[in-house]
């Protein structure tokens, strides 16, 4: 079992609507990274996360530390918010510095 | 200020052959990630580096892989001899510092296909 899980794994919408990605992870963690792959292939960082709630334009991320669970959502969706989703979590507890990924979400945004 | 940068985009190698991949952290970062990429396959961390030490390469292939991040200049990851399952895009990432809470800076990555 994959350490930091996405769901859904593919989503397709319409524009304007209201869109949810989940992460649960199965670790302890000090952060957690929503990141952005356009088809280009580049990657953004989108928002780093330790407790609480962040907001950046139209993109909102939150995060349950005790429920192990983060949810990225996108308001009034556009064709160019269409793009994979990664969630990515650092660990606590020694091992690996750098990032743990989930899968990703394949977001397809119709016009 | 620019961002961080890598080079080339695009390599393509053949097999046998050495893949040296360049990574420039944004200014002021003296924090150093590589992450390889592999086709329908998530991210995963190759090594973490500060200048001239190497502080986890945990995620690193224990042959024909190593990375360095020298004083002056770019950090590098070099592959040796490389296979075609090399191929992948390999990202780097920068960061001011080691806390745990710092956000890491993605470069555009680097495309490798081993013919």
């Amino acid at each position: 079992k994959n350490e930091v899980e996405q769901s859904p794994q593919n989503l397709t919408a319409q524009e304007g609507e209201f869109i949810t990605i989940n992460c649960s992870y199965s670790v302890g963690i000090s952060a957690l990274h929503w990141l952005q792959q356009h088809p280009g292939g580049g990657i953004v960082s989108l928002f780093m996360l330790s407790s609480g709630k962040k907001k950046h334009g139209r993109l909102i991320a939150t995060i349950n530390i005790q429920e192990k669970h983060s949810s990225l959502h996108i308001t009034a969706s556009h064709p160019r918010d269409s793009a994979v989703y990664i969630c990515a979590v650092r660990k606590t507890g020694g091992g690996a510095d750098g990032l743990t990924f989930g899968k990703g979400t394949h977001l397809i945004i119709q016009p | 200020n620019a961002g961080v940068m890598q080079n080339p985009r695009h390599l393509v190698r053949r097999r046998g052959q050495e893949a040296r991949l360049r990574c420039s952290p944004m200014k002021g970062h003296s924090h150093v990630y590589w992450y390889r990429q592999l086709p329908e396959e998530g991210l995963k961390f190759m090594v973490y580096l500060q200048k001239e030490n190497i502080i986890d390469e945990s995620g690193m292939p224990k042959e024909r892989f190593s990375a360095e991040f020298p004083k002056e200049g770019p950090s590098i990851l070099r592959i040796q001899q490389v296979v075609r399952g090399d191929s992948a895009a390999y990202f780097c990432a920068s960061s001011p510092g080691a806390a745990s809470t710092d956000t890491q800076y993605f470069g555009p990555g680097t495309r490798l296909t081993v013919l």
